[in-house]
């Protein structure tokens, strides 16, 4: 069975500053996607970043990069040049072929000014 | 594309009344899903349809609950009878297959749907 930790239930960083939010997760599947969702205080649920298990370099979209480390089974999310608009839930989920998507508990993050 | 619409946007019932959540999927999609977001619970995967089939619904989580998708473009979820403790939000996802790997690809969410129930 697949299993996604966040073991950082609340996080602050300061505005401009750079974040780094942790995900673990557990899969005997060789082939999955992993995922960073942010849902605002709007509660939309949007996608933030993701990441192919079979790709070794690490994904990036604008201010965001993951820090995948395959064996240990890690996918942390980075956040650069913190915006207030960045304080949202962000959940990481995992995802095997033909599987449902799992998602983990949460981590608030707080971009205070 | 409209993206994945959910209606109502809140509802208010007393215990003991059905509750029908609707949900129109994008276009094209063959994935669609049903969560469920509180507090204590986080967020929890109800039941998901592939090509209008019920796939795994073990998240469902007593037999108030039930869901349907009689076509592509729409699905219900409904509670009968509603109870305080099924108050949360509700949020219908949609995503693709992969034409070339047979992957799914990032699940697109609706914008919820609040259920209060006094």
């Amino acid at each position: 069975a697949q299993t996604v930790t966040q073991s950082q239930p609340e996080m602050s960083v300061q505005e401009a500053e750079t974040v780094t939010l942790s995900c673990t997760y557990d899969t005997s599947e060789s082939n999955y996607y992993l995922f960073w969702y942010k849902q605002p205080p709007s509660r939309q649920m949007i996608l933030v970043i993701r990441q192919e298990a079979y790709k070794q370099q690490n994904a990036t979209e604008n201010r965001f990069s993951v820090n995948f480390q395959k064996a240990a089974k890690s996918f942390s999310l980075k956040i650069s040049d913190s915006q207030l608009g960045d304080t949202a839930m962000y959940f990481c989920a995992s995802k095997t072929s033909y599987d449902k998507v799992i998602f983990g508990p949460g981590t608030s993050l707080s971009v205070i000014p | 594309d409209a993206g994945v619409i959910q209606s109502p946007r809140h509802e208010v019932t007393e215990m003991g009344q059905e509750v029908t959540l609707r949900c129109k999927p994008i276009s094209g999609h063959d994935y669609l899903f049903w969560y469920r977001q509180t507090m204590m619970r986080g967020l929890e995967l109800l039941i998901y349809f592939n090509n209008n089939v019920p796939i795994d619904d073990s998240g469902m989580p007593e037999d108030r609950f039930s869901a349907k998708m009689p076509n592509a473009s729409f699905s219900t979820l409904k509670i009968q009878p509603s109870e305080p403790r099924d108050s949360a939000v509700y949020f219908c996802a949609s995503s693709s297959t992969s034409g070339r790997t047979g992957l799914n690809n990032e699940q697109f969410f609706g914008p919820g749907t609040r259920l209060t129930v006094l």
